[in-house]
């Protein structure tokens, strides 16, 4: 059971190009999550998707795209990226459960980016 | 927007000291998380409170949800390294989309 696992680990960029970072959990989760993490800013959600078939904006959208390709997987996409773009960033699996059920989430180890 | 705000930022205190960490909003949550983080890995969740007033246990840790369900506190007792990491708490609201709200978090270092 390998939880919440995220390729690639490291990846350093040049302005413009494009990347793809990938996501798969293994627990049969409904929502999953894209973050990033920068120094002093704890957790900015960029984009999830609270079931199969539907992705929804989060608090940082802009120059990022997602794919949820099926109920394991869930891609994020760097179509042009800025130096802006330099962060850690993690993806999250979650069981939301109707009524009492809480949004406890389960993280990737992440993917450090470095755009130049 | 709801906002989560942590206090310290940076603790780094001795071995076997106690400590308490702060998570304040103006806003109301549903349910409030504390996740630890050790360096270069993901956010690992501690404990979920939910009540107000609630308190919960974790060994040397003790986490307390605020009445009005605005603010929380994580406590340790007889701190060891092996506490060391960066402690975030996030606020779940029910109305909307059922994301987190993330603080930014308090960096705590145990000198042994």
């Amino acid at each position: 059971n390998a939880g919440v696992t995220q390729t690639p680990k490291f990846q350093v960029l040049k302005t413009g190009q494009s990347m793809t970072l990938q996501c798969a959990q293994d627990m049969n989760h409904n929502s999953m999550y894209w973050y990033r993490q920068d120094p002093g800013m704890g957790l900015r959600l960029i984009y999830y998707s609270a079931s199969e078939g539907t992705t929804d904006k989060g608090e940082v959208p802009n120059g990022y795209n997602v794919s949820r390709l099926n109920k394991r997987e869930f891609s994020l996409r760097l179509e042009s990226a800025a130096p802006s773009q330099t962060s850690v960033y993690f993806c999250a699996s979650s069981e939301v459960f109707v009524g009492t059920g809480f949004n406890e989430q389960y993280f990737g180890p992440g993917t450090r980016l470095t755009v130049t | 927007t709801q906002l989560l705000e942590q206090s310290p930022q940076f603790l780094s205190i001795q071995e076997g000291e106690n400590l308490t960490v702060y998570c304040n909003s103006s806003s109301v949550f549903s349910s409030l998380q504390w996740y630890r983080q050790e360096p270069g890995e993901g956010p690992v969740l501690l404990v979920t409170v939910v009540t107000g007033g609630e308190v919960k246990k974790l060994k040397r840790l003790t986490f307390q949800f605020g009445d009005a369900r605005k603010d929380s506190s994580l406590h340790i007792t007889a701190a060891q390294p092996g506490d060391t990491g960066l402690y975030l708490c996030a606020g779940e609201s029910r109305t909307g989309r059922r994301a987190l709200t993330f603080g930014s978090g308090t960096r705590l270092q145990v000198q042994p």
